[in-house]
């Protein structure tokens, strides 16, 4: 199994909403990843997670808030998101240790903010 | 700090032709270096990378590109387009790693787009 499996593909929520996006994976890649990708832009580096602990938060605002339960979940809480927050929300994870490693991508989560 | 600037946000060639996508890096050290695609709502998928084992490096679907440290370039290329091959393609470097995680950092991307 090489994936990484998120869901939901699609969401639509209001600015007072509190949602919730998953990710999966099964490949014993103990570092997991969540990109941000607006239209026609390269995806933004958010958080890292290397053996379940936070290790690389990029500013990301509160409303955000990740969590990595086990060595395969990582979930994303949303929660009085903003209309400028639409975007696709990518999941990756890799190996941890080597420098080059491959991102393995999920094919992400499409958020609207209404 | 280490970046890469794609050159073109849009390349369009016909089928059957030479593509050539281009990537310059910013490094003070040397650099790891990626290619990645995007088809059209999806993920990204790795194309190849530079290892420093080899400086022209083979990836999936026909795809190759060489590390030409004078030039501090990585262009991607493919000797006769596929309509298939249309896609985004994102360079990308590693910005750097913490606890054995990476920072991919992503050129701006380049849209390629095959004609009949």
């Amino acid at each position: 199994d090489t994936e990484v499996t998120q869901t939901p593909k699609h969401l639509v929520m209001g600015m007072t909403n509190k949602k919730s996006l998953k990710c999966e994976q099964h490949m014993g890649h103990r570092a997991m990843y969540w990109y941000k990708q607006k239209a026609k832009k390269p995806p933004e580096l958010m958080f890292v997670y290397s053996y379940e602990k936070l290790s690389i938060n990029e500013s990301v605002p509160s409303r955000f808030s990740p969590e990595c339960p086990n060595s395969s979940l990582l979930n994303l809480h949303l929660h009085a998101l903003q209309p400028e927050d639409s975007a696709l929300y990518l999941c990756a994870s890799s190996l941890v240790g080597g420098i080059n490693e491959k991102l393995f991508f999920g094919s992400g989560t499409q958020l609207s903010v209404l | 700090a280490q970046s890469v600037t794609q050159l073109g946000s849009h390349v369009s060639v016909s089928e059957g032709a030479l593509v050539l996508l281009r990537c310059n890096y910013s490094s003070s050290v040397p650099p790891y270096l990626f290619w990645y695609v995007q088809y059209p709502n999806q993920g990204l998928q790795l194309l190849l990378k530079y290892t420093s084992a080899a400086t022209l490096v083979k990836g999936i679907n026909g795809f190759e590109a060489e590390f030409k440290k004078s030039e501090t370039s990585f262009h991607l290329t493919k000797p006769s387009a596929h309509m298939s091959d249309a896609a985004e393609y994102f360079c990308a470097v590693i910005g750097g790693t913490i606890q054995g995680a990476q920072k991919l950092v992503f050129g701006q991307g380049t849209r390629l787009t095959i004609n009949p």
